[in-house]
């Protein structure tokens, strides 16, 4: 069945350094793309998405690019913010849309 | 008010005890979720229901059963609680009828079972 793989953590970075989280899939067809974002005691929120191969999804700094050819939607931040220090979920939905499958979150520590 | 709305937001429950955690959605969607999430398991779907006459298993539906009693309401039960059973559970409603596939959630439910 389908389903997420993304980097295990902590990662752990200063302040103002460069964020990589890597994320692959295994699905049929042309799954739609998620990252979504939880910070400490609360609930998941969608932080950038794709539809569709080559699309690259953007919010708050953070950027992803469909990659089809290597099955990847890696996460990438130029400079990190203490703020960011949250967990990270890698998630899609396959082409019959029937629910999102999540990676099992990357934990992501940025200090001062 | 909240989009999606759980409720408790905690309990503590005792081993062998039936406890029900309860959703309510004001997003007028018709596909509703469970989710469980464990430390380093990331979220798991455990029901989901595409309207009112549909019901679905998801990857961990043992041990659980849910009840939608409205396309506002989809609640999840545990006929008897285990201690693995501990964790935090999510409920969540979306419109997939076409891309971007908006997805909602509620704010959670921590429940441990003792």
């Amino acid at each position: 069945g389908d389903s997420v793989t993304q980097m295990e953590g902590p990662v752990t970075l200063s302040e103002e350094a460069f964020l990589t989280i890597n994320c692959t899939y295994t699905a049929t067809g042309y799954p739609s793309l998620f990252w979504y974002v939880q910070y400490p005691g609360e609930g998941l929120q969608l932080l950038l998405k794709a539809t569709k191969a080559d699309d690259k999804g953007s919010n708050k700094g953070f950027e992803a690019t469909y990659r089809k050819e290597t099955t990847s939607f890696h996460l990438e931040k130029g400079s990190v913010q203490v703020s960011d220090s949250a967990v990270y979920f890698c998630a899609l939905v396959d082409q019959a849309g029937t629910a999102l499958i999540f990676g099992k979150g990357t934990t992501l520590s940025v200090s001062s | 008010d909240a989009d999606v709305t759980q409720t408790p937001r905690n309990r503590i429950t005792k081993t062998g005890k039936r406890i029900m955690l309860e959703c309510s959605q004001t997003k007028g969607h018709d596909r509703m979720y469970w989710y469980r999430q464990d430390p380093g398991l990331g979220l798991r779907l455990i029901y989901y229901s595409f309207d009112v006459k549909d019901i679905n298993k998801g990857e961990i539906s043992d041990g659980y059963s849910v009840s939608r009693q409205a396309q506002a309401k989809f609640s999840l039960s545990l006929e008897s609680a285990i201690p693995n059973q501990t964790a935090l559970y999510f409920c969540a409603t979306s419109d997939l009828s076409r891309p971007p596939y908006g997805y909602t959630f509620g704010s959670g439910t921590r429940l441990t079972v003792v």
